[in-house]
C-alpha cells in the first residue's frame, strides 16, 4: 500500500477558482512529519510547508492554506484564487521512522494547470 | 548562498557505459539522498547517507552505488546504466534530526539522464 497517496493526478481550474489538493497518508508511527513541495515548469523543488504530527492547526500563508486532519491521515493544500503561476505539480511527502529507516517518502504529485 | 548543486543537469549516454552524477552540499547537513521522478510515480528514493560513510537502500536501489566519504558531497554511480535508468534525478540534503527528518530538504537542480 502506498505511504502517500495523492489521488489527483491532474486537475486543471481557471484562474481565481479556489483549489483544494488531497494527500493522504499511512504510518503506524505516532512521530511524523509531513510536507507540501511545488515543482515549477523549470523543473526545481520548492518547499511550502512542514507539519509535525502533534500540531493539528491548520495553516494559513497568504493564499495557501493547509488543513491537517489525523483522524483521517490528511494533510490537504488549498490555493485560494488561484493565479496562472501556480502551475506546477504539488507533492506531498511522508518522514517517519520505520524500523532503522528515516526516509522522506513522497506522493505521485498533483499536476495543477491554472488557466487564464 | 544555501545550496544543493548536481552535476551535469543532462546527460545523454549509452548503455553499459559507467557515470557518476555529482552531488554537492555547502550547509554542513549529515543527511543526503537520492530520487529519481517518473511519470506517475512520484519521486523515489534510490540512497540515503545519514552521514559521513553511513549509506543505506531507499526504496528503488537496484542498479545504482553511493558513497560519502565527505560531509558535503553524495555522488550517485550507475557501474552499468540501462534504458530502464532514464530518468530524472534529484539529490537532497537536509538536518538528520534525533529519531525523524523533521526539517525541509533542500533540492539540487535535478539531472536529466537518458540512457540508449
Amino acid at each position: 500500500a502506498q505511504k502517500v497517496t495523492q489521488a489527483q493526478t491532474e486537475i486543471s481550474v481557471v484562474e481565481k477558482e479556489d483549489v483544494t489538493l488531497d494527500c493522504v497518508y499511512e504510518t503506524r508511527d505516532t512521530t511524523y512529519y509531513l510536507f507540501w513541495y511545488k515543482q515549477p515548469p523549470s523543473g526545481e523543488l520548492v518547499f511550502l510547508i512542514r507539519r509535525n504530527s502533534f500540531d493539528e492547526q491548520n495553516e494559513i500563508s497568504g493564499r495557501y492554506s493547509w488543513n491537517f486532519q489525523k483522524s483521517t491521515s490528511s494533510f490537504n493544500f488549498t490555493i485560494t484564487a488561484s493565479q496562472v503561476v501556480d502551475s506546477a505539480v504539488y507533492f506531498c511527502a511522508l518522514s517517519e521512522v520505520s524500523g532503522s529507516a528515516r526516509q522522506l517518502t513522497f506522493g505521485s504529485g498533483t499536476q495543477l494547470t491554472v488557466l487564464p | 548562498e544555501a545550496q544543493v548543486t548536481q552535476n551535469p543537469r543532462y546527460l545523454i549516454t549509452v548503455t553499459g557505459k559507467k557515470l557518476t552524477v555529482t552531488c554537492s552540499q555547502n550547509m554542513n547537513h549529515e543527511y543526503m539522498s537520492w530520487y529519481r521522478q517518473d511519470p506517475g510515480l512520484g519521486l523515489r528514493q534510490i540512497y540515503y547517507s545519514m552521514n559521513v560513510e553511513v549509506t543505506d537502500k531507499g526504496d528503488v536501489p537496484e542498479g545504482y552505488k553511493v558513497s560519502r566519504k565527505e560531509k558535503r558531497n553524495f555522488p550517485l554511480i550507475l557501474e552499468s546504466p540501462s534504458p530502464n535508468q532514464t530518468s530524472l534525478y534529484f539529490c537532497a540534503s537536509s538536518y538528520k534530526g534525533s529519531r525523524i527528518l523533521n526539517t525541509e530538504a533542500f533540492f539540487g537542480q535535478g539531472t536529466r539522464l537518458t540512457v540508449v
